[in-house]
C-alpha cells in the first residue's frame, strides 16, 4: 500500500526535552510538509521541503527543526525552544509541478508536554 | 497573516439538509482552491478542488461555488448525512509557491440524524 506513515501516534514529553517525530512516504513524492493543528486555528505550516537536502521555513518554524536526507523521510524535531509544543502534528507530501497540487496527509502524531 | 478566512467555525445541520461553508481570500495570485475533509484523529483528505477559470464544480453531493470578483468560494453539501460529520478546511495555492497551500481555520460540521 502506498501512503504516508507517522510515528508515534501519541508522544509525551517532559518540558526541556527535544523530541523527534517520524514521517515516511512511499508515494515517490518530491515535496513534503509539516503542519501543526490547534483547535480553531486550522493547519499552520512549520517547514516544507521540495527536494532532498533542501527545506524552507513555513509560517511557524521557531522552535522546530527538520532534515531531508532521503526522499522518503522528513523527520521533525520539536526542540525545548518551542514554548507551547502540545498539538496535533501532521505530515504531508505531494508531487511537484503546476498541475500537481494535491497534498496527501499522514495520520498525525499527538504530542503532549507534561 | 491569515490569507484565507473561513466561516462558520462550527455548523449543525439536520440529516437531509444543505451544509454551506464559506471562505474568502485576499491574494489574487491564488490559482487553486481545494477543500479537505478531516475525521477525528485522522489526517485531512482532499474532497474536491476548483480553479478560478470555472464558477462551479460538482462531485456527487459536494459542490464548490467560486466567485472570482468577490474573492470568495464555498462548499455546499447536499442531502447532508451523519457520516459527513467532520472538520472541513478550505485552502488556496499561489501559482508561484509550488504545491504549498494556505489553509482556512476549519469548520466543524455536525449532521444530526
Amino acid at each position: 500500500d502506498g501512503g504516508i506513515t507517522q510515528s508515534p501516534k501519541y508522544l509525551f514529553r517532559k518540558e526541556g526535552q527535544n523530541v523527534t517525530l517520524s514521517c515516511e512516504q512511499n508515494l515517490n513524492h518530491d515535496a513534503m510538509y509539516w503542519y501543526r493543528q490547534d483547535p480553531g486555528q486550522g493547519l499552520r505550516l512549520i517547514y516544507y521541503s521540495q527536494i532532498v537536502n533542501d527545506f524552507q521555513k513555513g509560517d511557524i518554524a521557531e522552535g522546530y527543526s527538520v532534515s531531508r536526507e532521503k526522499k522518503e523521510s522528513f523527520p521533525l524535531t520539536v526542540t525545548s525552544a518551542q514554548k507551547n509544543p502540545t498539538a496535533f502534528y501532521l505530515c504531508a507530501s505531494s508531487k511537484q509541478g503546476p498541475t500537481h497540487n494535491e497534498q496527501f496527509f499522514g495520520p498525525g502524531t499527538r504530542l503532549t508536554v507534561l | 497573516q491569515q490569507q484565507v478566512k473561513q466561516s462558520p467555525q462550527s455548523l449543525i445541520v439536520q440529516k437531509g439538509g444543505i451544509s454551506i461553508i464559506n471562505c474568502a481570500y485576499e491574494n489574487t495570485a491564488f490559482d487553486y482552491f481545494p477543500w479537505y475533509q478531516q475525521f477525528p484523529g485522522k489526517g485531512p483528505a482532499l474532497l474536491i478542488a476548483i480553479r478560478p477559470d470555472v464558477s462551479e464544480k460538482k462531485e456527487g453531493r459536494f459542490t464548490i461555488s467560486f466567485n472570482k470578483s468577490a474573492k470568495q468560494f464555498s462548499l455546499h453539501i447536499m442531502d447532508s448525512q451523519p457520516g459527513d460529520s467532520a472538520t472541513y478546511f478550505c485552502a488556496a495555492r499561489r501559482e508561484t509557491s509550488g504545491s504549498r497551500l494556505t489553509f482556512g481555520e476549519g469548520t466543524q460540521l455536525t449532521v444530526n440524524p
